[in-house]
Parts: structure tokens; C-alpha cells; sequence
């Protein structure tokens, strides 16, 4: 079978730096995106990796690791902006419908 | 601004009648899905069109019907069949077949 799983909540500070995991089992592996959703609101993407290692894009970072099932999303300089759920989704081949975690909700405290 | 538009925002179904999401995107993308997300669980693929006049069935396709008759539209039908319809509905559009997607900002149905 298919499964992702995330932890279901998290809280953090402003300014502060959290890492939010995500690990997976699915029957193959062609990609991990993360996407960000504040409530009542579309999901937007973050970030796409495909192959092991980090991916950085300004106060986010992105990193896999498929030997391990494995990959976080690692947000820097948190604002309250940032209070959202993120979305981890696996594509288990091209072509294959994706795969999605249940998703964190991260809480930024001030 | 190129996009995804669902409406209505809000919805609310009495027993026994269907009623009809609507998904409009103007990106020009081939690919469009439908998603059901509830509490506490990843998004659940309803049905998803590759192409206009073809359609797929995802993993939770009883008691929906859609159909894509124009490139641009992809409306999802919440039939009186679908015993427990309470979700928030998400439509998502991509160039090709699941590669990254771009969502709507979804419909909240609710049974009266």
C-alpha cells in the first residue's frame, strides 16, 4: 500500500527555525512536493525534489532522502504568515496519481 | 491573472439532492483533478481528466460524477448516492498528468 505519514501539529516561535518531516512507503518514487495551505485557502507549492539532498529557496529548504523514505521541509526566520498546513505529496511514478500525508499544522507563536 | 476559480465557496446539500461544483482554470493546462480533504487526512483523489472528453476514476470515485467537455471546465457532481458528502472540495489543474499542480481555493460542502 501507499502511505505518508506527518506529524499532525506543530508550534513554534517567531524568528525561530522548525523542521517539519515527512516519511513515506509507496510502491515507488518519482518525486516529494511540499505545499503550503492556510485554512479555507488553495494549497501552494514550495518545493520539488526528485533527488537526494537539500533544495533551498530563500527562508525555505527542502530535503530528501530515498534510501530513507524520508524528507523535511525546514522553514527559517519564521513570521506568523507562516501559520499554515504543509502538504507532503509523493509521486510513486510518472504518470502515477499522487500520494498525500495528512498534513502539519504549524502554529507560530509571537 | 491565469488561475483556478471554484465556485461557490460555500454549499450546502439537502438529502437526497445532487448538487454541482463548479471548476473553471484559465492556465491552459491539459490535466485537471478533483480532491476531497477531510480533518485529519491527506487529500483523496475523486477523479482527475487528462484530456478534454476523457475522465478517470481516482480512489474515491462512488457517488461523484464529472465530466470534461471543454478544456477550460472540469465540474464535480456530488450525486445523493455519496451518503456522507461533508468535506471541503479542492480543484486542481497541471500541464501534464501529475506533474505539479495548482489548486483552486476549494468548496466547502456541507449536508443540511
Amino acid at each position: 500500500g501507499q502511505n505518508i505519514d506527518q506529524p499532525t501539529e506543530m508550534t513554534a516561535t517567531e524568528g525561530a527555525i522548525v523542521q517539519i518531516n515527512c516519511t513515506y512507503q509507496t510502491s515507488g518514487f518519482n518525486g516529494l512536493f511540499w505545499y503550503q495551505q492556510h485554512a479555507g485557502e488553495a494549497p501552494t507549492f514550495l518545493s520539488y525534489n526528485v533527488l537526494d539532498g537539500l533544495e533551498e529557496k530563500g527562508r525555505f529548504s527542502s530535503f530528501l532522502s530515498r534510501s530513507k523514505g524520508y524528507s523535511y521541509l525546514l522553514l527559517k526566520e519564521l513570521q506568523m504568515k507562516d501559520s499554515a498546513s504543509y502538504l507532503c505529496a509523493v509521486r510513486p511514478n510518472y504518470g502515477q496519481n499522487f500520494v498525500f500525508g495528512p498534513g502539519t499544522r504549524l502554529s507560530v507563536l509571537p | 491573472d491565469g488561475g483556478i476559480t471554484q465556485s461557490p465557496k460555500y454549499l450546502f446539500r439537502k438529502e437526497g439532492q445532487n448538487v454541482t461544483l463548479s471548476c473553471e482554470q484559465n492556465l491552459n493546462h491539459d490535466a485537471m483533478y478533483w480532491y476531497r480533504q477531510d480533518p485529519g487526512q491527506g487529500l483523496r483523489l475523486i477523479y482527475y481528466s487528462q484530456i478534454v472528453n476523457d475522465f478517470q476514476k481516482g480512489d474515491i470515485a462512488e457517488g461523484y460524477s464529472v465530466s470534461r467537455e471543454k478544456k477550460e471546465s472540469f465540474p464535480l457532481t456530488v450525486t445523493s448516492a455519496q451518503k456522507n458528502p461533508t468535506a471541503f472540495y479542492l480543484c486542481a489543474s497541471s500541464w501534464q498528468i501529475n506533474e505539479k499542480l495548482f489548486f483552486g481555493s476549494g468548496t466547502q460542502l456541507s449536508v443540511l
